[in-house]
């Protein structure tokens, strides 16, 4: 199957920096890819959907000034977190989908990236 | 508004039980209905889909358009079958993302 991948997969970082996490189709080109977060023991929430060459469309209560999203190719989106703070601290999922509908799932998910921000 | 139910957190059966796991969903429109799986210390992965109507490591499911039902099935659980499932829906058009449950994790006894 598709692959997608996440780098890097787990990050600890001082209170106030930035970590950029990165989300890249390996295999496949995507047009569309998305943002999740997932809190312990929760289920997936979407932040926001990243599409190629345009700006990303944020889910309600998220704030895209904190979560900077890019998507500069149709194989790379980034999700920036800006000035990271403790309850930013999540396990963040990106998921790719195929637009040419040539494969059988409809989105791919990476491996995720925990963010730990001390 | 588009919501998925799944109303049990924790399902413990023993090996060679019979496994159902719960789903509801509410969707205004024709939606398109996954479970995904999630084993321990593994990306989240498709386990089947509605509209391809097949069984996956024995798992089935069945869209219930009435009861706006997605209910996930197994005759015969095994202890691999051990994991995280998440229940999700989508719009059939466009680039729409997932909605997903909040999960129900399945333990198979020995």
């Amino acid at each position: 199957g598709a692959v997608v991948s996440q780098h890097p997969s787990w990050v600890i970082c001082k209170s106030g920096t930035s970590v950029k996490i990165e989300c890249r189709s390996l295999d496949f080109q995507a047009t569309t890819m998305f943002w999740y977060r997932q809190f312990p023991k929760q289920s997936l929430m979407l932040m926001a959907t990243s599409n190629e060459g345009s700006k990303a469309t944020y889910e309600q209560g998220v704030e895209k000034d904190k979560f900077l999203i890019n998507h500069a190719s149709l194989t790379l989106s980034t999700l920036t977190v800006t000035s990271a703070h403790p309850e930013d601290s999540s396990f963040y999922i990106c998921s790719a989908r195929d637009p040419s509908g040539r494969l059988q799932e409809t989105q791919y998910f990476g491996p995720g990236t925990r963010l730990l921000v001390l | 508004a588009q919501r998925v139910t799944q109303p049990e957190k924790l399902l413990s059966v023993f090996k060679g039980a019979p496994v159902e796991l719960k789903c509801n969903y509410s969707y205004s429109g024709s939606p398109e209905l996954f479970w995904y799986v999630q084993y321990s210390r593994q990306r989240l992965q498709l386990l089947l889909r509605h509209i391809s109507r097949e069984s996956i490591k024995g798992f089935t499911a069945d869209l219930n358009k009435g009861e706006t039902s997605f209910h996930l099935k197994k005759p015969f659980a095994q202890e691999e079958d051990s994991a995280m499932y998440y229940c999700a829906l989508s719009s059939y058009s466009g680039n729409t993302p997932l909605v997903f449950g909040k999960g129900t994790r399945l333990s198979v006894i020995a």
